[in-house]
């Protein structure tokens, strides 16, 4: 079955602009998890949904980043003004339940210039 | 809050020889813990987790990681590494079971180079 699906795979923006990265989980998967890799990182949390409702978005790193996922399936992440420091790759991640274990997507790597 | 630690970013063995990765954490709650790899450009696969019961939990390619609370442990190993082993191995904790939800969070990862 299809996994966790991420687009674009590559993304590079000019400093300023505004970028939005799309994430389909699993169907059926209730949970949904954003997080930001910088280069030779982990993954950092930035936030977590639970059908359509965003309940915890202590991650995101400043007012620039937005997240949505407004029929509680596909989610957009969104990064205004675009800086250097944000790029990384971005990961989402869904489950199928509150403790269910989470299936990775691939990935969008943002770089910035 | 909880954190983890991974000692070593980067490891080499040789092919045939044990993998020993180390991982210890800390947590205000019953930990649950993680071990994902990552191959380079995709996201990343879960090897194994422990959540309750038997502390000496089996994964995916023959691996393996023992919970020991009293040393806040949850090193992964391999009896015998294989050339298809290279990648990044990332440990991670969550609050799950405190009953909250399953956010992982991650050390900042082990990169294990297998040399022929």
């Amino acid at each position: 079955g299809a996994g966790v699906s991420q687009s674009p795979r590559y993304k590079v923006a000019k400093r300023g602009q505004d970028v939005a990265l799309r994430c389909d989980p699993i169907s059926g998967h209730v949970s949904l998890f954003w997080y930001q890799q910088a280069l030779g990182q982990g993954p950092e949390f930035l936030t977590y949904f639970q059908n359509e409702a965003q309940l915890d978005k202590s991650g995101l790193p400043s007012d620039r980043f937005f997240a949505e996922r407004p029929e509680g399936s596909v989610s957009t992440l969104k990064i205004q003004r675009t800086q250097q420091e944000d790029s990384a790759v971005y990961l989402c991640a869904s489950s199928l339940h509150r403790d269910s274990p989470l299936h990775f997507g691939n990935g969008t790597r943002l770089t910035v210039t | 809050a909880q954190s983890v630690t991974q000692l070593g970013s980067h490891v080499s063995v040789s092919e045939g020889a044990l993998v020993l990765l180390r991982c210890n954490y800390s947590s205000s709650v019953p930990p649950y813990l993680f071990w994902y790899v990552q191959y380079p450009n995709q996201g990343l696969q879960l090897l194994l987790k422990y959540t309750t019961g038997a502390t000496l939990v089996k994964g995916i390619n023959g691996f393996e990681a023992e919970f020991k609370k009293s040393e806040t442990s949850f090193h992964l190993t391999k009896p015998s590494a294989h050339m298809s082993d290279a990648a990044e191995y990332f440990c991670a904790v969550s609050d799950l079971g405190g009953g909250a939800t399953n956010k992982l969070i991650f050390g900042t990862g082990t990169l294990l180079a297998v040399q022929p």
